[in-house]
């Protein structure tokens, strides 16, 4: 049981390029989301999903996108990268029903974008 | 809105001592409120989780309270190690898609 696993750990990219980050997780959680922490920062939230095939925004989503094509993938894809998008990039998934259950996250992807 | 604050941001103690962390949250309708360990580099490990119902949740030397009424809670650290120096940050879920609401975490470094 791997949890919560992220791919690639550090990233370099020029400005402009593109990227998709990797989250999957083996915990057959229904809902999962991708959040953003800036240093000295809380986390925002990017993009979140509540299933496979639904996803909606969050709180700070302009320049992402993402799919949910299974219950354990969520891509997370940078478009024309930009300096704003250097930050650290945390997947994380929970089991929802009618409760609101404890949220675990993967160990992150560091991007820096030049 | 809800918003979520933690102070201070920095703590330095020597070891040995106990501490306490705060956590305040803006609107006090919450479900449960989660306590999250960060290391330097490192990803977020739940640490304790407290549903609404409680007014305390222990793990060890860690325990967290909940006061919803007065938008508060504390995290409880006794005999502090070195070990235990990390970031550690609240949160609370709000919205339709249970999302969580960090605050900007408190940096505690104990001292040998």
């Amino acid at each position: 049981n791997a949890g919560v696993t992220q791919t690639p750990k550090f990233r370099i990219l020029k400005i402009g390029q593109s990227m998709t980050l990797q989250c999957t997780q083996d915990m057959n959680h229904n809902y999962m989301y991708w959040y953003r922490q800036d240093p000295g920062m809380g986390l925002k939230l990017i993009y979140y999903s509540v299933g496979a095939g639904i996803t909606d925004k969050g709180e700070v989503p302009n320049g992402y996108n993402v799919s949910r094509s299974t219950t354990e993938d969520f891509p997370l894809r940078l478009e024309l990268a930009a300096p704003s998008q250097t930050s650290v990039y945390f997947c994380a998934s929970s089991f929802g029903t009618s409760g609101f259950n404890e949220q675990f996250f993967g160990p992150g992807t560091r991007l820096t974008v030049l | 809105k809800q918003e979520v604050t933690q102070i201070p941001a920095a703590l330095s103690v020597p070891e040995g001592e106990n501490l306490v962390l705060n956590c305040s949250f803006t609107d006090s309708a919450i479900y449960n409120l989660q306590w999250f360990r960060q290391d330097p580099g490192k990803g977020l490990t739940s640490l304790l989780l407290i549903q609404s119902s409680q007014r305390e949740q222990t793990s060890g030397r860690l325990n967290a309270s909940l006061d919803k009424s007065s938008g508060r809670s504390t995290l409880y650290i006794a005999a502090s190690q070195p070990g235990d120096s990390a970031t550690y940050l609240c949160a609370v879920p709000s919205g339709s898609a249970r999302q969580l609401t960090f605050g900007s975490g408190t940096q505690l470094t104990v001292l040998p």
